[in-house]
């Protein structure tokens, strides 16, 4: 089972939108709606931002919204601010017999 | 406050052991599924182990199958991951992680102790 495919790095000025996008198979993304999407600041634990695809806990900003089609999901940042600049990974339930949980590679938002 | 705090790690040489240990605090432990991921330096992040809420099921990812037990004490609020066998390829950050009760998401990290596996 590998990893699920991010972007290596993506750069936005402070304002404007930028994707992620994370590509899986159908034993992971294609087949479940449990994607979840995380931002992690250096030295710092991963923070939820989007669950269940599309859905933010309570405390996330609707700056950041999520979709899935077919075997990949995206994540959206709008109105790019200074402080996103961070590692962003997805992660997906998986049916595969190796794992029960994957994450994918990590994309490195640069704020300009 | 709802946290959850890792501790046990450290410098450890190739084929030793070492036991990390996860204090949960603030909300009803003994309903959680509980996980341990981990991160390699420099890199992403791996799902290594998850344990139900009473203990009766336990899956590892097939890297660590057979030299990592999972457990918990519900009274303690605590989970535990005893490794052993370890090899370099074990050197990370381990994170314990709370899985959501309704939906399948990781909820709440802690903030990891790191493991180093070297001679």
């Amino acid at each position: 089972q590998s990893a699920l495919t991010q972007p290596a790095s993506v750069s936005g000025s402070p304002g404007q939108s930028v994707t992620i996008s994370c590509t899986g198979t159908n034993s992971d993304i294609g087949g479940y709606k449990y994607v979840s999407w995380f931002r992690q600041h250096p030295g710092k634990a991963p923070q939820l931002l989007i669950y269940d695809v599309s859905d933010r806990p309570s405390g996330i900003s609707d700056r950041f919204s999520g979709s899935k089609s077919g075997t990949t999901a995206s994540l959206t940042i709008s109105g790019l601010q200074a402080e996103d600049e961070a590692d962003y990974y997805c992660s997906s339930y998986t049916t595969s017999d190796s794992l029960e949980w994957v994450f994918g590679e990590g994309t490195k938002l640069t704020v300009l | 406050e709802v946290q959850l705090v890792e501790s046990g790690g450290g410098l450890v040489q190739p084929g030793g052991s070492l036991r990390l240990s996860c204090e949960a605090s603030g909300f009803t432990f003994r309903s959680y599924w509980m996980h341990w991921v981990r991160q390699t330096p420099g890199k992403g992040l791996v799902w290594v182990s998850r344990i139900s809420s009473d203990g009766s099921s336990r899956r590892y990812v097939d890297s660590v199958k057979g030299r990592f037990t999972v457990s918990r004490d519900t009274a303690r609020k605590m989970v535990f991951l005893q490794m052993s066998s370890l090899g370099v390829e074990d050197t990370a950050v381990y994170y314990c992680a709370r899985e959501h009760l309704v939906s399948r998401h990781f909820d709440l990290w802690g903030r990891g102790t790191p493991v180093t596996v070297s001679s």
